[in-house]
């Protein structure tokens, strides 16, 4: 029973640019929904969280937005930087992280 | 950084043998965990700890059994090694809404 999904293994972008990475829910009881990223051969790192009262939260270059109707979290990054490249998840409160997708961002 | 050591860093172990991995945190964190991390599965969790003597079972718990005697250790034992257990091994503790991970064990399965 996978309770987040990230539908796009990978992401391209050039420099500069704006990322949009994306993830989809099936449970409504989540209290906070949270992004990590993950360079190789390294542990994930914490991000930025949203809690499931607010619809935005704002950090920097990151904002994550949640869309409680339909069940989507998104995080946007502006602009990206090449040291944005690595593998973004969206973990539930419970510490599930599935699949997540891996960002690339190009000079 | 919250601390978090995982021994050992790598290892190569033969089918059949038991294999057990150490992540020892100095933060005095409630929760532990252990993930596995494989191509197009990202990552896994295994198993996770409240606290001491306090475990339960995650997404890919078979084959894998855990101990928590003291809340600075979380010990992931391995019966009897399979070549699908070849992975990359995460240990993870948290406080409040973050999560802080290990550097990872890279266990090799011959």
């Amino acid at each position: 029973d996978q309770q987040v999904k990230q539908n796009s293994p990978s992401l391209s972008v050039q420099e500069g640019r704006i990322s949009i990475l994306n993830c989809d829910y099936t449970n409504s009881m989540f209290d906070y929904f949270l992004w990590y990223k993950k360079y190789p051969a390294e542990g994930p790192t914490f991000l930025i969280s949203i809690s499931s009262i607010k619809d935005k939260n704002e950090d920097g270059r990151f904002t994550v937005f949640l869309n409680k109707s339909a069940k989507h979290l998104s995080l946007h990054i502006v602009p990206s930087q090449p040291g944005d490249s690595a593998v973004y998840f969206c973990p539930t409160d419970k510490l599930i992280f599935g699949t997540g997708t891996r960002l690339q961002v190009f000079p | 950084d919250a601390g978090i050591t995982q021994s050992p860093r790598h290892k190569v172990t033969e089918t059949g043998t038991p294999v057990t991995l150490r992540c020892h945190q100095t933060e005095n964190h409630r929760y532990m965990y252990w993930y596995r991390q494989d191509p197009g599965h990202g990552l896994r969790l295994i198993h996770y700890s409240y606290g001491v003597k306090d475990t339960d079972k995650g997404e890919v718990s078979d084959g894998y059994s855990v101990s928590r005697s003291k809340t600075e250790d979380f010990l992931l034992t391995l019966e009897s090694a399979t070549s699908s257990q070849t992975s990359v091994y995460f240990c993870a503790t948290r406080m409040g809404t973050e999560a802080f991970f290990g550097q990872g064990t890279r266990l090799t399965v011959v």
